[in-house]
């Protein structure tokens, strides 16, 4: 599986936008970019997903490298409750039995400063 | 509303012990997979299912064993626990498309002592 590279840790204030980075250098033309994120003490939960062209939902926008090897989360407006361990990850995405699993990183720690 | 639910919460038990974590989600999901986590890390797959009896192996597959005799369930057995064992376990279902997200239960955090 193609691997993803995230910083640690990054802080942000509260009430600003927030740009988590993720460097995927050797994905494939049909990876999925994925993005989880773990509450404290709760199970991950699915953020935002996108293949070549930026994405929106709710919850985040997701912004795609027109290479591919490299996407940025944004949070428009960060939230106390917004402070979590976000996870990139990359799915392949051809539709055969063997590529629904992910395989998760460390991730990065984000804190929100009040 | 569907959900995905976990028990029990939190366990302990003894080296030894055979132990099952329960997983139960009401998706109608084909998919499920156990996760564990430990401190400091992300989540490990350990087993997953493409639908009931289809059982495939993880990257930490050893010493757990899962059986999928209906779509609701996945319970993962430990056979013989080991301190090594002692961790949160997570369960998750998804759909049976090419970019479908997956859910997550709440987790079970088990100690083996």
């Amino acid at each position: 599986d193609a691997k993803t590279t995230q910083p640690n840790s990054m802080e942000s204030n509260e009430e600003e936008p927030v740009h988590l980075p993720c460097n995927h250098s050797t994905i494939s033309g049909t990876d999925y970019i994925h993005w989880y994120r773990q509450l404290p003490s709760q199970g991950p939960e699915y953020v935002i997903h996108g293949l070549t062209s930026n994405v929106n939902n709710r919850m985040a926008s997701l912004a795609i490298a027109e290479d591919r090897k490299s996407s940025t989360l944004i949070l428009h407006r960060a939230t106390l409750r917004d402070a979590a361990v976000y996870y990139c990850i990359l799915r392949p995405g051809i539709s055969n039995f063997g590529n629904e699993k992910l395989t998760f990183g460390t991730g990065t720690r984000l804190t929100i400063i009040p | 509303d569907a959900e995905i639910t976990q028990s029990p919460r939190h366990k302990i038990t003894e080296t030894g012990r055979q132990v099952t974590l329960a997983c139960h989600q009401t998706w109608n999901h084909n998919n499920m997979f156990w996760y564990r986590q430990d401190l400091g890390h992300g989540l490990r797959l350990i087993h997953y299912s493409y639908g009931v009896h289809d059982t495939n192996k993880g990257e930490v597959s050893d010493g757990y064993s899962v059986s999928r005799s209906n779509t609701e369930d996945l319970p993962l057995t430990l056979e013989s626990a080991a301190s090594s064992q002692t961790s949160v376990y997570f369960c998750a279902s998804s759909e049976q498309r090419e970019d479908d997200e997956q859910f997550f239960g709440p987790g079970t955090r088990l100690t083996v002592l």
